[in-house]
């Protein structure tokens, strides 16, 4: 049963400062790897996909990489800005029943300060 | 362009009554997705649809939780008899097919007193 595990809980910087947010995973067998940003009372918006044969993908400010053998994927943010502030979670596409089934970390809650 | 629809944006009842829960997802996207989310258990898949069709409900706690997809543009998911422990935020996502990402909606959060 893949596992999803995202370090750290908690984060809490000052505004500028560049950061890295990690997530780690159970089996390699995925079709890709996602990150979303959940703002509190609302959904997930979707941030970055990653395929399971590409190393890494930026948008922005943003850049996420993928190692599938070592099962982690690391996200940076650039700049850090207050408007950063949201819980980040990953998740994995894993490959049995033709995809589609997400498994989710349990977020890391980012608060960037003035 | 709208995005995916999810009502009631909260729900308040009593223990024993009926709870439905409706989603429109987004036109030409072809994957429907059901998930809960708590404090103790995050985020969990509850059921998926690809083409309205159920293709794994694993994740659906019990049988007092029913979800239906009667065409392309709606989905429902019924808690009956509903309890205190499903107390949580459901939300709908889809997608246009598997290995693409999913949108969300802004969820339902039920209280279930």
């Amino acid at each position: 049963k893949q596992e999803v595990t995202q370090i750290p809980a908690a984060l809490s910087v000052p505004e500028g400062e560049n950061l890295v947010l990690n997530c780690s995973f159970t089996d390699s067998a995925i079709y890709n790897l996602q990150w979303f940003r959940q703002d509190p009372g609302k959904g997930l918006t979707s941030l970055l996909l990653i395929q399971s044969s590409q190393r890494e993908q930026t948008s922005g400010r943003l850049n996420a990489s993928l190692d599938k053998s070592s099962g982690r994927s690391t996200l940076y943010i650039a700049a850090s800005q207050p408007g950063d502030s949201a819980t980040y979670l990953c998740a994995v596409e894993g490959l049995t029943g033709g995809g589609n089934k997400l498994t989710f970390g349990t977020g890391t809650q980012l608060k960037v300060e003035l | 362009d709208a995005g995916v629809i999810q009502s009631p944006r909260h729900e308040v009842t009593e223990m024993g009554q009926e709870v439905t829960l409706r989603c429109k997802p987004i036109s030409g996207h072809n994957s429907l997705f059901w998930y809960r989310q708590t404090m103790m258990r995050g985020l969990e898949l509850l059921i998926y649809f690809n083409n309205n069709v159920p293709i794994d409900d694993s994740g659906m706690p019990e049988d007092r939780f029913s979800a239906k997809m009667p065409n392309a543009s709606f989905s429902t998911l019924k808690i009956q008899p509903s309890e205190p422990r499903d107390s949580a935020v459901y939300f709908c996502a889809s997608s246009f097919r598997s290995n693409q990402p999913q949108h969300f909606g802004d969820g339902t959060r039920l209280s279930i007193l």
